[in-house]
């Protein structure tokens, strides 16, 4: 079964620090781009940050530049978001998502981990 | 950044209604352009790529069409869970960008 699973999000003070993972299994990893696409709450989809297979090309939200880092592991089938400088507009459910490779495709979600920024 | 502008908003229809969203591009896109639909609570889900491509699994009574800067997907006969937000997403330029969303409500 194809499944991407997120896993390190929490309630953190403003200012704060925090590194997302995502663990795929069911494909070939390392055959993929990877996004973060993050949602609000009561709020539409943003895509944060976006990687290539080779984490030659990186991409990010100007709303969190100079303050996320996109890696990827292939060997462990991984995915990270480093997220520092935390703010109360960072609070949302962040999801994992594939690249299919054809145009707007983005075609495997993970259920997604939520940060909540709050003092 | 392409800006995307999806409309309606909202609208409300009822079951064996023939619904229409558009979404609008910023400048031209081709046909990069994608739409997801997400219900309360739950993960989006692709429907359509390319355009006007089906995702495999997803019932035919959803289509899309458009290119360039004009695009329509339209669902032909409403069924109980298709209420939903449905999403447009462009990634013909380096950075991708959803429409606002439009919330398919039951009349």
């Amino acid at each position: 079964e194809i499944q991407l699973v997120e896993s390190g999000g929490a309630l953190i003070q403003p200012g704060g620090s925090l590194r997302l993972s995502c663990v795929a299994s069911g494909f070939i990893f390392s055959n993929y781009e990877m996004n973060w696409v993050r949602q609000a709450p009561g709020k539409g989809l943003e895509c944060v940050s976006y990687i290539d297979r080779d984490s030659r090309i990186k991409y990010y939200a100007d709303s969190v530049k100079g303050r996320f880092t996109i890696s990827r592991d292939n060997a462990e089938n991984s995915l990270y978001l480093q997220m520092n400088s935390l703010t109360a507009e960072d609070t949302a459910i962040y999801y994992c998502v594939r690249e299919d490779g054809e145009p707007a495709a983005k075609d495997v979600w993970g259920q997604g981990t939520t940060v909540t920024v709050s003092s | 950044a392409i800006q995307m502008t999806q409309s309606p908003s909202s609208l409300s229809a009822s079951v064996g209604d023939r619904v229409i969203i558009t979404c609008r591009a910023s400048q031209d896109i081709r046909n990069a352009l994608g739409w997801y639909q997400q219900k309360p609570g739950k993960v989006p889900k692709l429907l359509i790529y390319a355009a006007s491509s089906l995702q495999s699994g997803v019932p035919s009574r959803f289509s899309g069409s458009g290119s360039g800067t004009d695009f329509i997907l339209t669902i032909s006969s409403l069924q109980p869970e298709d209420f939903a937000t449905y999403y447009c997403l462009q990634d013909y330029s380096s950075w991708h960008t959803f429409g606002g969303g439009t919330k398919v409500e039951i009349k």
